[in-house]
């Protein structure tokens, strides 16, 4: 079956432009995770669906960042007036909703502002 | 605040030499999943190995097994036997039952010399 899907694969924009990334989850999995990691480092959590609501969007790191969810399947990500600090992978992960299961993650989207 | 915590940003171990990667967290929900995952330089997120709270036992998986302190809020991942291919950023996660987010610690960078 299909994995976790993202696109684009690469992103290149210029500063103060809005980029979407797109994420399809496998499908049957209600949970769906947004994460930032940039170069070397760790993952970032910016926000979490289960179904099409987002109990916790405590990781978006400001108001140009917003995130949605169509039919329990797939989610944007929107980065509104990009700035060079938002160069990074953003990767999505998908999961069914009980504790114990792992998530899948997508191959991300590199996206870089010049 | 940070709950998941990973002390080793690098690590080094000889070909054939087990190795224990550190992960400590912090929760007061008394249901929760550990998990861990490991990026190679390609950049997927594999998983690697989950342990459950209430689990009695160490969760195995081959050569990966997990030594969790519950009391210690602890949650170590040992390879035996590395290999090579054992080179890769390693993550520990945490996703707690009230709320199913995945949150994940910063990583260590495992080398393995030949």
């Amino acid at each position: 079956g299909a994995g976790v899907s993202q696109s684009p694969s690469n992103k290149v924009t210029e500063k103060g432009k809005d980029v979407e990334l797109r994420c399809d989850p496998i499908s049957g999995h209600t949970a769906l995770y947004w994460y930032r990691q940039s170069l070397g480092q760790g993952l970032e959590f910016l926000i979490y669906f289960q179904g099409n609501s987002a109990p916790d969007k405590s990781g978006l790191p400001s108001d140009r960042f917003s995130a949605e969810r169509t039919g329990g399947s797939v989610s944007t990500l929107t980065i509104q007036r990009t700035q060079q600090e938002d160069s990074a992978v953003y990767l999505c992960a998908s999961s069914f909703v009980a504790v114990r299961n792992e998530q899948y993650f997508g191959p991300g989207t590199r996206l870089t502002v010049t | 605040a940070q709950k998941i915590t990973q002390t080793q940003p690098g690590m080094f171990v000889q070909e054939k030499e087990a190795v224990t990667l550190d992960c400590t967290y912090d929760t007061s929900d008394p249901s929760y999943g550990l998990f861990w995952y490991k990026q190679p330089s390609s950049g997927e997120m594999i998983f690697l190995i989950y342990q459950g709270s209430y689990d009695q036992q160490n969760a195995t998986e081959g050569r990966y097994s997990l030594n969790f302190q519950k009391a210690r809020k602890s949650a170590n991942l040992v390879i035996s036997a590395s290999q090579l291919g054992d080179s890769a950023m390693y993550f520990c996660a945490m996703r707690e039952k009230r709320n199913n987010d995945m949150r994940f610690g910063a990583g260590t960078r495992l080398t393995v010399k030949p």
